[in-house]
């Protein structure tokens, strides 16, 4: 089976501009979730997606938001980019609702806001 | 607040045994697991703990006790290989529900 697949790999972008970030998951896993990674926060859960319908939210400003698609690929947005936007962005796929699922994740966006 | 603290870092040679801790701070969580993640690679799952006790995975083992709000990694037999980020995880209940909480990670060297 194919592994989480995220596009773009890497991302340049200007302060004030917005920015799409693509996640394929693992086929048959129907919940995405999106993390932000930086070397002082550490890994920071954005949100999770399952069936298409937003199941949980972490502690993010409005700027952050994400859909998945009834194929349950799943994009997020970040709007008006800030200097602190800059992070590794990482989608984690999981088969199921169970509490004790594995989270399988991709390989991340860089994103890099001057 | 939700918290997991672990050792930033640890240092220790081939072929030793190595103990990673993270004690919690969570008012309800499902369960414990731990990520691996090498330089420039993505996490990937090593090892969860739903009850307290051992959980073994060849070379790594997992602990959890609740009612000390601790848990740990054990990592046997070093390899060079083994070098990397380790992070502990819950999935929290609650007020949170569902939300995945990270530790912000130990990084293990493992010298020759």
């Amino acid at each position: 089976k194919a592994g989480v697949t995220q596009t773009p790999r890497y991302l340049i972008k200007t302060r004030g501009q917005q920015v799409t970030l693509s996640c394929s998951p693992i086929s048959g896993h129907r919940s995405v979730s999106w993390y932000q990674q930086t070397p002082g926060q550490g890994l920071q859960f954005l949100f999770e997606y399952f069936s298409e319908t937003q199941r949980n939210k972490g502690n993010f400003p409005g700027r952050f938001s994400g859909r998945q698609f009834s194929n349950s690929r799943s994009e997020m947005n970040v709007s008006t980019l800030e200097l602190g936007d800059s992070a590794l962005y990482l989608c984690a796929s999981s088969l199921s609702d169970g509490a004790g699922d594995t989270q399988y994740f991709g390989p991340g966006t860089r994103l890099t806001v001057l | 607040g939700q918290s997991l603290e672990q050792p930033s870092e640890v240092t220790a040679v081939e072929g030793a045994i190595v103990q990673i801790n993270c004690t919690y701070q969570t008012s309800g969580f499902y369960g414990l697991s731990w990520y691996q993640q090498h330089d420039g690679g993505a996490p990937t799952f090593l090892s969860y703990n739903a009850l307290d006790g051992l959980e073994e995975t060849g070379r790594f083992s997992s602990f959890l006790s609740r009612s000390d709000s601790y848990g740990y990694l054990l990592l046997q037999e070093l390899q060079m290989k083994d070098s990397a980020s380790y992070f502990c995880a819950v999935r929290v209940t609650g007020g949170s529900q569902g939300n995945l909480i990270f530790g912000k990670g130990t990084k293990l060297s493992v010298k020759p």
